[in-house]
């Protein structure tokens, strides 16, 4: 069964600093890879994806992601982080079938 | 225009009751999929749907059942609730089957079973 591991449960930093938020999955052949953000209460929301290509993916509200099928990873970086980026990330994989896996999620909490 | 919108927004049961989480959705989605979040866990598939007619189990699909009479409808339904079932419900769409889509997800639901 595939899986997606986000080792980090809460992370903080401090406004302005750079963010990497770690995500592993679990042995793919074909790894459609995802990052969604959540704000309290609300729904989730596509930050960036990748399917193929060049491994290094620009998403919206500054975010990037970069592919590594050697580590079988998938980390979410941002140069430099906004107060309004507090939320919770998750990380999802989806190995070509009809179901999506999500990670635990990694609470971020940005310091003033 | 609405997206995905799911009805209740909170909802308290007792054990053993039943009742149904409404979802539905604007964007002419053929695949729609309910998960549950639990602290921790992430969101976890419940059931999902590839289109009018067809549903099929996820990765938690016990005490649930599902029907897709309508592209635009998926309800959730819950025939004799337990505590286990309080969490976060959110149904989601995408515009295409095999998930390779994005996701578009409502507000949520929250379920509490006394």
């Amino acid at each position: 069964a595939q899986s997606v591991t986000q080792p980090d449960i809460h992370i903080t930093v401090s406004e302005g600093a750079s963010l990497e938020l770690r995500c592993n999955y679990s042995y793919g052949a074909t790894p459609y890879l995802f990052w969604y953000v959540q704000s309290p209460g609300q729904g989730l929301q596509l930050l960036l994806k990748y399917f193929s290509g060049d491994t290094l993916v620009q998403g919206i509200k500054g975010f990037e992601a970069e592919f590594k099928r050697s580590q079988s990873s998938f980390n979410l970086r941002k140069p430099s982080v906004h107060w309004s980026d507090a939320a919770e990330y998750f990380c999802a994989h989806n190995n070509a079938g009809n179901m999506l896996t999500f990670g635990g999620g990694t609470r971020l909490m940005v310091k003033p | 225009n609405a997206g995905v919108t799911q009805t209740p927004k909170f909802q308290v049961l007792k054990t053993g009751q039943s009742m149904t989480l409404q979802c539905a959705q604007d964007m002419n989605h053929e695949y729609m999929s309910w998960y549950r979040q639990d602290p921790g866990m992430g969101l976890r598939l419940i059931h999902y749907s590839v289109g009018a007619g067809i549903t099929d189990q996820g990765e938690v699909p016990n005490g649930y059942n599902v029907s897709r009479s309508t592209t635009e409808d998926f309800p959730l339904r819950l025939l004799s609730a337990a505590p286990s079932q309080t969490s976060v419900y959110f149904c989601a769409s995408s515009y295409t089957t095999g998930n390779t889509g994005e996701l578009f997800f409502g507000e949520g639901s929250r379920l509490t079973v006394l």
